[in-house]
């Protein structure tokens, strides 16, 4: 089975500065797909950013990076120059290939003017 | 860009009715669908998968008695919550693949809060 754990269940940051959220996830699967989704109020889930687990270069989305650490099962998000836009909940998900997700639990951020 | 739209977006019913829930793909064909619950401050669910002009796949532990979807066409799926009860109110999302697409491709509707008194 497969599990994703967000140990941060909230997390703030001043405006402009950077905040990393952390996720670890447990598979015996080699090939699958990493998510960030965002969760804002209005409750839409909106793609951050994705990883294929089997590239080696982590992935970057303009303010939004991940770092991708295979062997230790980690995949946390890096976002920089942090906007008040960006106070939401941040799911960290799995995927296998043509599979449904798993979803961590959460990460409350607040982005603080 | 691919668009899945929910309806209704929050409904309210009482204990003991049934409410269904649509959910549609607008600009594209989805032979997968997937619905979720999200209770409050808490993470999405897998409840189940449903292919189109097939059976849904329930998750261990949904009730598929209670909860009956219907994915009759390649562009709408719905989930019926049977004899609804007040543990029964939260947020249910849908999602959507589209064939042809990258196997991670998948699109989330905008969500239905219902809430049973």
């Amino acid at each position: 089975a497969q599990t994703v754990t967000q140990s941060q269940p909230e997390m703030s940051v001043q405006e402009a500065e950077t905040v990393t959220l952390s996720c670890t996830y447990d598979t015996s699967e080699s090939n699958y797909y990493l998510f960030w989704y965002k969760q804002p109020p209005s409750r839409q889930m909106i793609l951050v950013i994705r990883q294929e687990a089997y590239k080696q270069q982590n992935a970057t989305e303009n303010r939004f990076s991940v770092n991708f650490q295979k062997a230790a099962k980690s995949f946390s998000l890096k976002i920089s120059d942090s906007q008040l836009g960006d106070t939401a909940m941040y799911f960290c998900a799995f995927m296998k290939f043509g599979n449904q997700f798993y979803f961590g639990t959460g990460t409350s951020l607040t982005v603080i003017p | 860009g691919a668009v899945v739209s929910q309806h209704p977006s929050w409904v309210i019913c009482k204990s003991g009715t049934s409410v269904k829930i649509e959910c549609r793909s607008l600009d594209f064909q989805a032979t997968t669908m997937f619905w979720y619950r999200q209770f409050p401050k808490q993470s999405l669910m897998l409840m189940a998968t449903s292919n189109e002009g097939s059976k849904a796949t329930y998750e261990q532990g949904v009730e598929k008695d209670k909860f009956l979807i219907n994915h009759a066409s390649l562009t709408l799926s719905t989930l019926t919550v049977t004899s609804a009860h007040p543990e029964d109110s939260s947020f249910y999302i849908c999602s959507a693949r589209a064939p042809g697409t990258s196997l991670y491709e998948q699109y989330f509707g905008p969500g239905t809060r219902l809430t049973v008194t």
